[in-house]
C-alpha cells in the first residue's frame, strides 16, 4: 500500500465551487506539505505543517486554506475555485531524522481543473 | 531571494549519457537532492549530495557539485526509456526546513 496517499485523483469542478483535496499518510511523520505542480513553474508550496497544532503559509496561500485533522490527515480546501487553480496538486511528507529533516515523500497528485 | 534554475527539456538519443543542470543560489544549502517524477505520478526521490562532497556515484548516476559555482549536475550514464521523466533539482535553504524546487526538466529519450 502507498505510503501517501491523495483523494480524489482526478477532479473537474465549475468556478464558484468550494471543493476539498484529501491526503492521508501512514508514514508516521509529523511534517506534510501541499504543493501544485504547474508545467514551467515546477512546485511551489501552498501551506505546511509541522505538527497537528502547527500550520504555515507558503509562498502561494491565497484562495486556499488547509485543516490538520490528525497526524496522519491534511486536507487543502479551495474555498471557490477560479479557473487558475487548474493544476496537479501534490501531498507531501517528511521527517526531521531522514537527511536533516528534508527529504520529502510525495503523493501520486491530484489533477484538478476548474471550468 | 533563494532561486533554482533548470533547463526545461533534455533530448538524448537511447544508450547516451544524459546531463541535466542546475544552479542555485543559497551557498548555505545542506543538501541538494535530484526527484524524479514519471509519466502520472508523484515526484520520488533519486539522489541527493550533502554540500561538503563534490561528486556522488550511484550505478548509473552521478551527482556532481560545484559549490563555487553553485552548480549541481546528474549524469544519467546508459540512458534507456525508463529513463524518461522530468527531474527536478532543490535545495535546502538554512531555515524552515523547506525545499526550494527547480522548474524540473523533461528528458526525452531518442530511439
Amino acid at each position: 500500500d502507498a505510503d501517501v496517499t491523495q483523494t480524489p485523483r482526478n477532479r473537474i469542478t465549475k468556478t464558484g465551487k468550494r471543493i476539498m483535496l484529501e491526503c492521508s499518510q501512514t508514514k508516521g511523520h509529523d511534517r506534510m506539505y501541499w504543493y501544485r505542480q504547474d508545467p514551467g513553474l515546477g512546485l511551489r508550496l501552498i501551506y505546511y505543517s509541522f505538527d497537528v497544532k502547527d500550520i504555515n503559509k507558503g509562498e502561494i496561500s491565497d484562495g486556499y486554506s488547509v485543516s490538520r485533522q490528525a497526524q496522519a490527515k491534511f486536507s487543502l480546501s479551495l474555498e471557490s475555485a477560479i479557473p487558475n487553480q487548474t493544476a496537479l496538486y501534490f501531498c507531501a511528507t517528511s521527517d526531521p531524522r531522514d537527511r536533516g529533516g528534508y527529504e520529502q515523500y510525495f503523493g501520486p497528485g491530484t489533477r484538478l481543473t476548474v471550468t | 531571494g533563494e532561486d533554482v534554475e533548470q533547463s526545461l527539456f533534455l533530448s538524448v538519443r537511447e544508450g547516451d549519457s544524459s546531463v541535466i543542470n542546475c544552479t542555485y543560489t543559497d551557498s548555505s544549502s545542506t543538501y541538494l537532492y535530484w526527484y524524479k517524477q514519471e509519466p502520472g505520478a508523484g515526484l520520488q526521490l533519486l539522489t541527493y549530495i550533502f554540500s561538503n562532497m563534490d561528486m556522488k556515484q550511484d550505478q548509473r548516476l552521478t551527482v556532481l557539485l560545484n559549490k563555487k559555482d553553485k552548480h549541481l549536475s546528474l549524469r544519467i550514464a546508459d540512458t534507456q526509456t525508463g529513463d524518461s521523466a522530468i527531474y527536478f533539482c532543490a535545495e535546502t535553504p538554512d531555515s524552515n526546513y523547506q525545499l526550494i524546487w527547480g522548474a524540473g526538466t523533461k528528458l526525452i529519450i531518442k530511439p
